[in-house]
């Protein structure tokens, strides 16, 4: 069965540090695997997504992420915090043997210091 | 361009109320969907549609209704609230839907309606 992990409940770092929010998923299918972000109270908007091409994929924001088979992990990146990155960010697998439903983790909540 | 619009975006209820939460998109999207967000769990998935007149169950469908009779609207309906019905829903739409799942997976959110159940 498809699922999705997100290690960390709540992560932080001062502005113009890198980011690392981590992500591990189980799926039984080579799976198309997302992130959100979710601005404070505001809907989700797709930061990035990965769907069989390069394993290296790049989103809004200086965002990326990178699909590791071997370690089944799709961890998203930043070089340097901005403050207008703090927002809560959800990795998400799509379940493509049930109509494609997706699949959401529990939530990053991101926190950027001046 | 207003996209997914959700009303209303606060609403207090009494256990046993009935209400409906209002969806509208603009976008002509074929895909429709209702999701709750609750602290540490993520959304999970109530009803969804994938075209007018067409519905189906998600994750967590116990206690809602939906219908779609038009590719604009989407009301989710409360039949009758219990306090474990307190959540923040949001209403979901893709362009399109087909048998490989929900097109390259991008949903467009509103921006919720947040939902306290006394």
């Amino acid at each position: 069965a498809q699922s999705v992990t997100q290690l960390d409940s709540h992560v932080s770092v001062s502005e113009g540090t890198p980011v690392l929010l981590r992500c591990n998923y189980s799926s039984s299918y080579s799976p198309s695997l997302f992130w959100y972000v979710q601005h404070p109270n505001k809907g989700l908007q797709l930061l990035l997504k990965y769907t069989s091409a390069a394993t290296l994929v790049k989103g809004i924001n200086g965002f990326e992420a990178e699909f590791k088979k071997s370690e089944t992990s799709f961890h998203l990146t930043k070089p340097s915090a901005h403050m207008s990155d703090a927002a809560e960010y959800f990795c998400v697998v799509a379940i493509y043997n049930q109509g494609g439903k997706l699949i959401f983790g529990q939530g990053t909540e991101l926190s950027v210091k001046p | 361009n207003a996209g997914v619009t959700q009303t209303p975006k606060f609403q207090v209820l009494k256990t046993g109320q009935s209400m409906t939460l209002q969806c509208a998109q603009d976008m002509n999207h074929e895909y429709m969907s209702w999701y709750r967000q609750d602290p540490g769990m993520g959304l999970r998935l109530i009803h969804y549609s994938v075209g007018a007149g067409i519905t189906d169950q998600g994750e967590v469908p116990n206690g809602y209704n939906v219908s779609r009779s038009t590719t604009e609207d989407f009301p989710l309906r409360l039949l009758s609230a219990a306090p474990s019905q307190t959540s923040v829903y949001f209403c979901a739409s893709s362009y399109s839907y087909s048998t490989s799942g929900i097109a390259g997976g991008e949903l467009f959110f509103g921006e919720g309606s947040r939902l306290t159940v006394l």
